[in-house]
């Protein structure tokens, strides 16, 4: 049959906003979550990371938050620019034993867009 | 210092033929992972290796295959290439294996078959 392609979640903010960014996941083995940030022709860049002992965690504009009760992560970016616009994948790491221990599990990523 | 290296940035092949993708890691790191994405399927997981042997992989065919090198440096093998193969295929390095460490990406090799 027809291949569709992923429909990318998108969010546009204007310069100055905030954004947050918001991620779902499955796996209750998942130990280690990270935010990537891919801009156009190039790979995923890492942004920040956190742990399931935590709840938050604070880096140089984004937090992270995750809510472990929900399976729920997500990216908050402080007064967004235009050189934040990219697609941002969430990303966990499952502490199952067997082949899949350390292996990254993407989420389908979100188009976020910044407008001056 | 200089980050993940993967040549070469582009690649045509046709139907059938055979491609070889290389992965130089971050000086230091003993762990590549390789990665598939397409518009289709995302960001998918291929293997990943450590200290030259394959420690994990995903859900793909046996015509996609990997190594990796006493210096750490790996290469991802598909024979038989399908339309299917046309990809952005990512290589990650980080300084171990398994959960808590952090991945480096490089651009990736973007791979065409016509």
């Amino acid at each position: 049959g027809e291949s569709v392609g992923l429909h990318l979640p998108t969010l546009s903010v204007q310069e100055g906003d905030n954004s947050i960014i918001n991620c779902a996941y499955s796996n209750s083995a998942s130990d280690y979550f990270i935010w990537y940030k891919q801009e156009s022709g190039k790979g995923p860049q890492f942004i920040i990371d956190i742990r399931s002992n935590m709840d938050k965690r604070q880096g140089q504009r984004v937090t992270v938050l995750l809510n472990k009760t929900v399976k729920h992560l997500s990216l908050q970016i402080a007064a967004t620019q235009p050189g934040d616009s990219a697609v941002y994948f969430c990303a966990h790491v499952s502490n199952a034993g067997g082949t899949s221990y350390g292996k990254l599990t993407f989420g389908q990523g979100t188009i976020l867009t910044v407008h001056p | 210092k200089a980050g993940v290296t993967q040549t070469p940035r582009y690649l045509i092949k046709t139907r059938g033929q055979q491609v070889t993708l290389s992965c130089s890691p971050i000086s230091g790191h003993r762990s590549v992972s390789w990665y598939q994405q397409t518009p289709g399927q995302g960001l998918q997981f291929l293997f990943e290796y450590f200290s030259e042997t394959q420690r994990n992989k995903g859900n793909f065919p046996g015509r996609f295959s990997g190594r990796q090198f006493s210096n750490s440096r790996s290469e991802m093998n598909v024979s038989t290439l399908e339309l299917g193969d046309s990809a952005l295929y990512l290589c990650a390095s980080s300084l171990a294996w398994g959960s808590g460490t952090e991945a480096f990406f490089g651009q990736g090799t973007r791979l065409t078959v016509v």
